[in-house]
């Protein structure tokens, strides 16, 4: 069981829009900051967001991220075939003083 | 260019132990933060462990799962990074993925991986 929450999968059609949720409490999002993580198939992890709504060079801006309390939000725009991967949040937990994934979503571009 | 290659992978026994390396270029390893992420088969990410860099004191913290079992040091001379993995049990099968990290205060706390490895797989079967 992952500390923080995300979908197990979101589907959308190309050219659509997206969004994928990740919720925790206030020993980790509520009061840090939040990155977001693509995994593409057989592939590993690479940054996407962190900051919360920071895009590294090489992130497109149809990727954006957003906070809201104890949950974040990873929106992705204009949808791609090449966007089928999975998608992790993470951040800092006071609590267990280390960092913790969500569990990870799965989108796919129908 | 920054670059991570882990090597040191491959099976091992349960109660066997392992230690996994992490080349590093384009930066020096001492000078960074670092982490060991790990990956089981069909799983999410899960976070190992990390070392500071050794202006904040070079200390190491651990997850929960692999506390007193793993350590994370590091050779400057060599520019690498190291996971000596003791005690292995089933459960650490995973890609295990070595990491460059950002950490600090903006208004909040951050704390995020900004470059990762392509990782290496170890398996722990009888």
């Amino acid at each position: 069981q992952s500390v923080l929450t995300q979908p197990p999968s979101v589907s959308a059609a190309p050219g659509q829009k997206v969004t994928i949720s990740c919720s925790g409490g206030g020993t980790n999002i509520e009061n840090n900051y939040v990155s977001w993580y693509q995994q593409l198939p057989g592939t590993a992890p690479r940054l996407l967001i962190y900051d919360n709504d920071k895009r590294p060079s090489g992130t497109p801006d149809r990727f954006s991220g957003s906070k809201s309390g104890a949950s974040v939000t990873l929106a992705i725009t204009g949808l791609q075939t090449g966007d089928e991967a999975d998608y992790y949040c993470g951040t800092w937990d006071y609590s267990l003083s280390a960092v913790v994934f969500g569990g990870g979503t799965k989108l796919t571009v129908l | 260019e920054v670059q991570l290659v882990e090597s040191g992978g491959g099976l091992v026994k349960p109660e066997g132990s392992l230690r996994l390396s992490c080349e590093v270029s384009g930066f020096t390893v001492s000078d960074a933060w670092m982490s060991w992420v790990r990956q089981a088969p069909g799983k999410g990410l899960e976070w190992v462990g990390r070392i500071k860099s050794q202006s904040d004191g070079g200390t190491t913290d651990y997850a929960a799962p692999v506390k007193g079992r793993f350590t994370i040091s590091r050779a400057d001379s060599k520019n690498r990074l190291y996971l000596q993995m003791d005690s292995l049990k089933t459960e650490d099968t995973a890609v295990y993925y070595c990491t460059t990290d950002r950490a600090g205060f903006g208004r909040w706390f951050y704390y995020y991986m900004d470059v990762w490895g392509k990782g290496t797989a170890i398996t722990v079967s009888s």
